[in-house]
């Protein structure tokens, strides 16, 4: 089945700091990609995505490009700030369920901590 | 646009008792998916439902149960409550073109004592 593997946390940067959290995933066929934002005591905010390989998901200042060859949906930030701080969760969506549906796999998310 | 709302936003039960947690997607959308985040199991999902029907399901007991009316807003029960059922129940809608991004809703916690 489909998974999502990212790397363990928690991050701790200082601000102004280059900002990586790896994710590579397994899935058949050609899965959507997406990174989730979630501030303490919320839901999930879409951060970026991409929908085919070699497309590259922006905003905020991140960025994320979909490597097929590699299987791999990388979240990088030039400069964080403290408000960056929250838990980031990478995930695949795979279009080919029975009936067309939608069900998002999420990796096990990693916590990024940005001090001054 | 108004967001995804869930209500409660928080719950306390007890073991053996049932809950029900509401949805109210973005209005338009009519998938509505659920998904159970825990500290120890991260993000799994439960059941999503397009025009009143259950599209999809994942791997969890009977005991969780979905339903969606007819105006997309969905329900979700889960009946003799385990103290492992205490979660984070996000909900997310879906709109109906090509696009695949899901909205999530803040969340229901819900603690079984």
């Amino acid at each position: 089945g489909n998974s999502v593997t990212q790397m363990e946390g928690p991050v701790t940067l200082s601000e102004e700091a280059f900002l990586t959290i790896n994710c590579t995933y397994t899935a058949t066929g050609y899965p959507s990609l997406f990174w989730y934002v979630q501030y303490p005591g919320e839901g999930l905010q879409l951060l970026l995505k991409a929908t085919k390989a070699d497309d590259k998901g922006s905003n905020k200042g991140f960025e994320a490009t979909y490597r097929k060859e590699t299987t791999s949906f990388h979240l990088e930030k030039g400069s964080v700030q403290v408000s960056d701080s929250a838990v980031y969760f990478c995930a695949l969506s795979d279009q080919r369920l029975t009936g067309g549906g939608n069900k998002l796999t999420f990796g096990t998310g990693t916590q990024l901590k940005v001090e001054l | 646009k108004a967001g995804v709302t869930q209500t409660p936003r928080y719950l306390i039960k007890t073991r053996g008792q049932q809950v029900t947690l509401s949805c109210s997607p973005i209005s338009g959308h009519r998938s509505v998916s659920w998904y159970q985040q825990t500290p120890g199991q991260g993000l799994q999902f439960l059941f999503e439902y397009f025009s009143e029907t259950q599209r999809n399901k994942g791997n969890f007991p009977g005991r969780f149960s979905g339903r969606q009316f007819s105006n997309s807003r969905s329900e979700m029960n889960v009946s003799t409550l385990e103290l492992g059922d205490s979660a984070l129940y996000l909900c997310a809608s879906k709109g109906n073109a090509g696009n695949n991004e899901q909205f999530f809703g803040p969340g229901t916690r819900l603690t079984v004592l």
